[in-house]
């Protein structure tokens, strides 16, 4: 699992509340990712960041921010959670090698907004 | 747009079976293609990278093949076993994304079911 872990594991939430996901890595890597995975979807990306206080937008980004202060730490926050936002998150990493990057996913957040 | 599509979307075999699973990109130029298992429950996990050079890529079992020319690529799972049960994810990256990854382009997957 290249040392990524999420919390929480699963949270349910009222609409209109903010809600804080985080990822947390062991190894130092450059580059963090936040997807969102639905059904009749593939996996989405939101945001990623490639180093502290580094951050980019990605395809779904809307109603989303993330933050970045430490090298391990990436959160995800939603301001105002919608039912839109039901979905389960995963977090990734990068890890370059042989010229190519692989990417390792956090075992994931089941979000439910009600 | 980018597509990954993937075929069929779900499978049922017999436990000791062959499957090929489909994955056809639109995606021109790309760097490399991905394959990803994906158990219930848990984050997606890869099998094997391809390159835009490379026509073939072997993990255990699992032989995953690339016709850049007709943009197609294939899993085949040999002798399956139970524990091949998951999803398994198409993904097709382009030049550009390098370390960022933030170009991927990920297919919807095909559901695995290996019945005993």
């Amino acid at each position: 699992d290249a040392g990524i872990t999420q919390s929480p594991r699963h949270k349910v939430t009222e609409t209109g509340t903010p809600v804080t996901l985080r990822c947390h890595q062991t190894e130092n890597h450059r580059y963090m990712y936040w997807y969102r995975q639905d059904p009749g979807h593939g996996l989405r990306l939101i945001h990623y960041s490639y180093g502290v206080k580094d951050t980019d937008k990605g395809e779904v980004s809307d109603g989303y921010s993330v933050s970045r202060s430490k090298t391990e730490d990436f959160l995800l926050t939603l301001e105002s959670a919608t039912s839109s936002q039901t979905s389960v998150y995963f977090c990734a990493i990068s890890v370059e090698g042989g010229g190519t990057d692989t990417q390792y996913f956090g075992p994931g957040t089941r979000l439910t907004v009600l | 747009k980018n597509q990954v599509e993937q075929s069929p979307q779900s499978l049922i075999i017999l436990e000791g079976k062959n499957c090929t699973l489909q994955c056809n990109y639109t995606v021109s130029p790309f760097s490399n293609l991905r394959w990803y298992k994906q158990d219930t429950g848990r984050g997606p996990v890869s099998l094997t990278i391809m390159t835009f050079s490379e026509n073939t890529k072997s993990n255990g079992r699992y032989t995953a093949t690339l016709d850049a020319d007709t943009k197609q690529s294939s899993l085949h799972i040999t002798a399956s076993q139970l524990s091949d049960s998951a999803s398994y994810i198409c993904v097709v990256s382009p030049p550009s994304s390098g370390g960022g990854a933030d170009g991927l382009t990920f297919g919807k997957g095909t559901h695995l079911i290996i019945q005993p």
